[in-house]
Order: structure tokens, then C-alpha cells, then sequence
């Protein structure tokens, strides 16, 4: 069965630094991979998402992300948070052997230092 | 501006009480879904519905039932055998149901038992 680990529950990071949340998934082929940003309160929106192709995609708000194969990873990027980017990040997978159902990961919250 | 709209976005229920949340899109999506969220876990999905008339279990769905008698609504009934209700619920919506597509998702309602 498909599944997906988000290893950090949470990360802190000074506003103006870098930032990488990491995602790894378990799937036998390639799936279709997602990252959700979650305001306190609020709803999810989608931040980026690979298909195929370029294994680096861009995605809104400065975002970017990498798939690597070999690692069954998709981490998500940054190369300068801002504290509006304090949030909850999603990673989900998608594919045909779970009913093309998104499976989600526990979430990362992300804290801005000043 | 076209999205979803989630009502009412803070519910209290008592003990053995049904509660219906709401959800309404104007995207003229076909797929609708029902998500839980519960601290430090991700997403899990109560049901989902691909077409008007049908709608398909998720991975929680005891305790809970939905109707799509129109395109545009996708009620949630949290019913007094669900145990713990208390979470916050998410729907969303999409054109269909391949890995492909991206979710929109409402502002979220929280239901607390009291």
C-alpha cells in the first residue's frame, strides 16, 4: 500500500533563510505528487505538483520541488521564507493502486523566526 | 469568484446528536469529497463522489453519510454513531477523479461535541 512520511513535525527557520521540508513516499511506480499549504484555520491550497517530465517544478509563492526518484523522495524548497509563509505543508500522493485517492502525509508546520 | 463555500465554520453538537455540515461549490467540478483533519495527522477521507446520485466510501466512513442529489452540494451528516466527531472537516472538489487533478478546498469546519 501506498504511503507517505513527512519526517518533521515541525521546522523552524529565520525569516530571510532557507527552507526544505521533506517528503518521502512508498509506491512501486512513479506516482503523481502534490504539496498543500495549510493556513491556521483555513483551507489547503495547492503549492505545486509533478506529473512527469522535469523533476524540478516550480510551484506559487517561490516554491519549488525536486523529485528524485532513487529516493522516493519530493522535497519541497525555498530559498527565502518570509514569515507569511508560517504554515502547515502537505505532502500527498496519488495513484491507480489506491483508487487514484489522494493518501496524505501528517503535515510539517513551518515557524518563522523574526 | 468561483471556489468552495463550507457552512457553518464552527458547529457544536451534543452528545447523540446528528449534524449536517454543508458544502457548496460553484466551480462546476464533478468530484467532491469529504476529508477529516485531526492534529499532527493528515488527511483522511470520509467519501467521495464522482457524479450526481453516487457517491463511494472512504477510509473513515463509519459514523457519517453524504447525499448528492445536485452537482453543486455534497452535504455531510456526522451522525450520533460516529464516536468521536470532534475534528476539523474539509470538503473539496475537482473536475474528476485522476491523479492528474488538483483539489480546491473549502475554509473548513470545526466541530466540536460538547
Amino acid at each position: 500500500a501506498q504511503s507517505v512520511t513527512q519526517p518533521d513535525i515541525h521546522i523552524t527557520v529565520s525569516e530571510g533563510a532557507s527552507l526544505e521540508l521533506r517528503c518521502n513516499y512508498s509506491y512501486g511506480a512513479t506516482p503523481y505528487l502534490f504539496w498543500y499549504v495549510q493556513s491556521p484555520g483555513q483551507g489547503l491550497q495547492l503549492l505545486l505538483k509533478y506529473f512527469s517530465g522535469d523533476t524540478l517544478v516550480q510551484g506559487i509563492k517561490g516554491f519549488e520541488a525536486e523529485f528524485k526518484r532513487s529516493q522516493s523522495s519530493f522535497n519541497l524548497r525555498k530559498p527565502s521564507v518570509h514569515w507569511s509563509d508560517a504554515a502547515e505543508y502537505f505532502c500527498a500522493v496519488g495513484a491507480r493502486d489506491s483508487n487514484y485517492q489522494l493518501i496524505w502525509g501528517a503535515g510539517t508546520k513551518l515557524i518563522i523566526k523574526p | 469568484d468561483g471556489g468552495i463555500t463550507q457552512s457553518p465554520k464552527y458547529l457544536f453538537r451534543k452528545e447523540g446528536q446528528n449534524v449536517t455540515l454543508s458544502c457548496e461549490q460553484n466551480l462546476n467540478h464533478d468530484a467532491m469529497y469529504w476529508y477529516r483533519q485531526d492534529p499532527g495527522q493528515g488527511l483522511r477521507l470520509i467519501y467521495y463522489s464522482q457524479i450526481v446520485n453516487d457517491f463511494q466510501k472512504g477510509d473513515i466512513a463509519e459514523g457519517y453519510s453524504v447525499s448528492r442529489e445536485k452537482k453543486e452540494s455534497f452535504p455531510l451528516t456526522v451522525t450520533s454513531a460516529q464516536k468521536n466527531p470532534t475534528a476539523f472537516y474539509l470538503c473539496a472538489s475537482s473536475i474528476g477523479t485522476g491523479m492528474n487533478t488538483e483539489a480546491f478546498f473549502g475554509q473548513g469546519t470545526r466541530l466540536t461535541v460538547v
